[in-house]
């Protein structure tokens, strides 16, 4: 069936560090989303079908549709960053496939 | 506009009894999903509406789980006969037709 790989599993770093998290698909992609999501909290889109490069303030996103892959960057990381940040792609009108996700833990 | 609405945020239920889960997607949205969320499984899609119409519902479990979308305001997700098992967060979200789709902030269910 589909997959969503997402590395690392969790990721601690020193504030002001930056945070490199990776997506891999198991199919090819029409379109896929990052979503961030506090403990406890709701699901927050961050990139939407972000095909090429797209940057919105610290986060940057890189997705190369052909070799299934996605990435995610945050740079001079802050504590507020910390939570847990999940990869899905798009599958068949809407139903989304998840990542496990990545626990990014940023430390003062 | 209050976004996706899922009531009640907590619910415990005792084994064996029934669970009523309710969301309420944004005004004009024509999709609404249901996803479950649990630590070892992750967020797992349950079934999904357009339109009101049941599109597709491969990921709901083939015994005791039900959705249902009798209008456009609000969706509901029934298990029968809970079990520890179950336990888990409940996600809502809804979307435009190719847009994003924008989460509630989910009902948390725990079975005893």
């Amino acid at each position: 069936g589909q997959q969503v790989q997402q590395s690392p599993t969790s990721l601690v770093l020193q504030e002001g560090e930056n945070a490199e998290l990776q997506c891999n698909f198991s199919t090819s992609l029409n379109s896929m989303q990052w979503f961030y999501q506090r403990p406890g909290g709701s699901l927050i889109s961050v990139f939407y079908n972000p095909s090429g490069t797209k940057q919105s303030g610290r986060l940057t996103s890189t997705t190369v549709i052909k070799e299934r892959r996605s990435s995610l960057h945050i740079s001079s990381s802050q504590i507020t960053d910390s939570g847990t940040y999940l990869c899905a792609m798009n599958y068949n009108q809407g139903k989304l496939i998840f990542g496990q996700g990545t626990k990014l833990s940023i430390k003062p | 506009n209050a976004g996706v609405i899922q009531t009640p945020r907590h619910k415990v239920t005792g084994k064996g009894q029934e669970a009523t889960l309710w969301c309420e997607p944004i005004s004009g949205h024509s999709a609404v999903f249901w996803y479950r969320q649990t630590i070892v499984q992750g967020l797992e899609f349950l079934t999904y509406f357009r339109n009101q119409a049941p599109i597709d519902d491969s990921g709901m479990p083939k015994e005791r789980f039900s959705a249902q979308m009798p209008n456009q305001s609000h969706s509901t997700l029934k298990i029968q006969s809970t079990q520890p098992q179950d336990s888990a967060v409940y996600l809502c979200a809804s979307s435009l037709a190719d847009q994003a789709p924008l989460f509630g902030e989910g009902t948390r269910l725990s079975v005893l």
